[in-house]
């Protein structure tokens, strides 16, 4: 079975601050890892996907993730934070059984403040 | 590149009736297709996975004989919520697979979503 907990439903930073979005996983199988972006009334925007490559990964719109195996995390940063970065943030985890099903957290609303 | 479409983006229809919401990839073939559920400020929950070809297989409290999903093509799947009710009211989100990705990354590609509203 797979999960994902994202650890805080609300993040508020300010203009130029960095960003932390936490996600902690849980796979029976090598997990392929991956952000999410959702702005209002509309579809879901890869930012960025882990699959056992490199540990690092960057993604689009300068953010990155690490993942670290032994604290089963894929935190989600960006080193200074856009008006335009307002918006939901989802980390999904998925993996070669299952039906290749993704499964999602619960979110997080990311806030910037000017 | 691999793009997803959902039609319509919105529908308001009356209690009992049934609307149809499609689903199709536009440059790609997609032998995997999901459909999921949205509830206002609240996560993704999956409701079922669609084969082309094959029964749609429902996740667990998801009334099969409500939504209905038909995967006929490679390019489109059909998700029909049958005598709706105010209850499913929701956004609803397609995502496809590529099926020339194979096992590597597992990405889906998702739609725009389709905003249902039942009076």
């Amino acid at each position: 079975a797979q999960s994902v907990t994202q650890l805080g439903s609300h993040v508020s930073v300010s203009e130029g601050a960095l960003v932390l979005l936490r996600c902690n996983y849980s796979s029976s199988v090598p997990p392929y890892l991956f952000w999410y972006v959702q702005y209002p009334n509309q579809g879901l925007q890869l930012l960025l996907k882990y699959t056992s490559a490199a540990t690092l990964v960057k993604g689009i719109n300068g953010f990155e993730a690490e993942f670290k195996k032994s604290e089963t995390s894929f935190h989600l940063t960006k080193p200074s934070a856009h008006m335009s970065d307002a918006a939901e943030y989802f980390c999904a985890v998925s993996g070669n059984t299952g039906g290749f099903k993704t499964i999602f957290g619960a979110g997080t609303r990311l806030f910037v403040k000017a | 590149g691999a793009v997803v479409s959902q039609h319509p983006s919105r529908v308001i229809c009356k209690s009992g009736t049934s609307v149809k919401i499609e689903c199709r990839s536009l440059d790609f073939q997609a032998t995997t297709m999901f459909w999921y559920r949205q509830f206002p400020k609240q996560s993704l929950m999956l409701m079922a996975t669609s084969n082309e070809g094959s029964k749609a297989t429902y996740e667990q409290g998801v009334e099969k004989d409500k939504f209905l999903i038909n995967h006929a093509s490679l390019t489109l799947s059909t998700l029909t919520v049958t005598s709706a009710h105010p209850e499913d009211s929701s956004f609803y989100i397609c995502s496809a697979r590529d099926a020339a990705s194979g096992g590597a990354g597992n990405e889906q590609f998702f739609g725009p979503g389709t905003r249902l509203t039942v009076l």
